[in-house]
């Protein structure tokens, strides 16, 4: 099993729709997550960090389920510049605390 | 002006060339790191430095090497390089426990590096 997974879409969904992506991971022990935004040829910037209580910036909302061992990414509202990589990336414990980066998601919103 | 930058953006060359990539960072990080992306394979780690005395291999380093020559930069080299190290380089810095936002990391804008 892939230390972090994601479905690398595409996923086609029109202007004003919400989208949801999941991320699983295999580490338990994993300490931190994040969601990142990678454009097409361009690198990859933060999104937003993912808490244990959820967490929302504008129309994005984070969640994570330790239980089930996944990260949810929710976009409300989609807009054409929406349209990018989502990157799961997923911060493990260890004395170099290894960050793991998904294949990522692809978005595209059409008009 | 960029905080992370990589030189060259683009590279050809032909199997057997030494290469060297270069990426320098004004953030004052002292976390360095070295990636490559595939298609479907995602981001993976080359090297990485947490200071200009430490460098520590990632999940694929061979065929590949480092020099953190100071705080500020590091650069890969591909001593011999073969056409399956065709990839787009990532350089990425972070700092931990910067504002609350734990090991994010700032990412240069690429190198795409084709071997023939």
């Amino acid at each position: 099993r892939k230390e972090v997974e994601q479905d690398p879409g595409p996923f086609n969904v029109p202007e004003g729709a919400t989208v949801a992506f999941n991320c699983t991971y295999s580490n338990s022990a994993s300490q931190s997550f994040f969601w990142y935004r990678q454009d097409c040829r361009k690198e990859p910037k933060l999104l937003m960090s993912v808490y244990s209580s959820g967490n929302e910036d504008g129309r994005f909302t984070a969640q994570l389920n330790r239980a089930s061992q996944y990260i949810s990414l929710l976009i409300r509202d989609s807009k054409l510049s929406d349209s990018a990589t989502y990157l799961c990336v997923v911060n493990h414990s260890g004395g170099y605390q290894k960050v793991t980066f998904g294949i990522g998601t692809k978005l595209q919103v059409i008009p | 002006d960029a905080d992370v930058t990589q030189t060259p953006r683009n590279r050809i060359t032909k199997t057997g060339k030494r290469i060297m990539l270069e990426c320098s960072q004004t953030k004052g990080h002292d976390r360095m790191y070295w990636y490559r992306q595939d298609p479907g394979l995602g981001l993976r780690l080359i090297y990485y430095s947490f200071d200009v005395k430490d460098i520590n291999k990632g999940e694929i380093s061979d065929g590949y090497s480092v020099s953190r020559q100071a705080q500020a930069k590091f650069s890969l080299s591909l001593e011999s390089a073969i056409p399956n190290q065709t990839a787009l380089y990532f350089c990425a810095t972070s700092d931990p426990g910067t504002g609350g936002k734990d090991n994010e990391q700032f990412f240069g804008p690429g190198t795409r590096l084709t071997v023939l």
